[in-house]
């Protein structure tokens, strides 16, 4: 699976989108790019994945590079909740064996400021 | 539609007694996961499971860890003579069949805290 780079830290006012940018300059043709995250001492969320079109669900938005080697996760209204730690993984969607587990980075820690 | 279900949520065993975490997958799923989370640390994958079978324990420490996820009932992770170090967040997450994709790949539960004293 493609390394990924993520900020370590953002802050975004309430109300305001929340732009997460997350690197993956050596993602393959077959790796879909996945976000969870973390609220504190709870278990990982899925938000939202893709592989080159712009995806959008009631929780997100997920905005692809043309080129494939960055993205950016959008929270459209961000709330005091969503103060999370947010992780993007790349991963080849359809794995077998071994290849199927999440590979967790470091991730953001979003902190939404009342 | 349950979600997957770990208990206990709060576990303290002194160090040398045994530890057994529990986790129900979701309804249908059959392909289980566990993950360890240390103070102030990321997620680290562990064990893949699929029914009565190690797909992948690559993550796993070599001695006094184990896990099984047997025909009937949860999977269980199970830690041998516990040291401080084993004190930490695990996590079960679970998925579908290889066919259903869409969607979430994995669903995670609220996780087991483990204190050793």
């Amino acid at each position: 699976d493609a390394k990924t780079t993520q900020p370590p830290s953002m802050d975004c006012a309430e109300g305001r989108a929340a732009n997460l940018p997350c690197n993956h300059s050596t993602i393959s043709g077959n790796e879909y790019v996945y976000w969870y995250r973390q609220i504190h001492s709870q278990g990982p969320q899925y938000i939202i994945h893709g592989l080159k079109n712009n995806e959008t669900n009631e929780m997100a938005s997920l905005i692809i590079t043309e080129d494939r080697k960055s993205s950016t996760l959008i929270l459209p209204h961000a709330t005091l909740r969503d103060t999370a730690v947010y992780y993007c993984i790349v991963r080849v969607s359809r794995p077998s064996g071994s290849a199927r587990q999440l590979t967790f980075g470091s991730g953001t820690q979003l902190t939404v400021l009342p | 539609n349950a979600g997957v279900m770990q208990n206990p949520r709060h576990l303290v065993r002194r160090r040398g007694q045994e530890a057994r975490l529990r986790c129900s997958p979701m309804k249908g799923h059959s392909h289980v996961y566990w993950y360890r989370q240390l103070p102030e640390e990321g997620l680290k994958f562990m064990v893949y499971l699929q029914k009565e079978n190690i797909i992948d324990e690559s993550g796993m420490p070599k001695e006094r860890f184990s896990a099984e996820f047997p025909k009937e009932g949860p999977s269980i992770l199970r830690i041998q003579q516990v040291v401080r170090g084993d004190s930490a967040a695990y996590f079960c997450a679970s998925s579908p069949l290889a066919g259903h994709l869409r969607g979430a790949e994995a669903f995670f539960g609220q996780g087991t805290r483990l204190t050793v004293v």
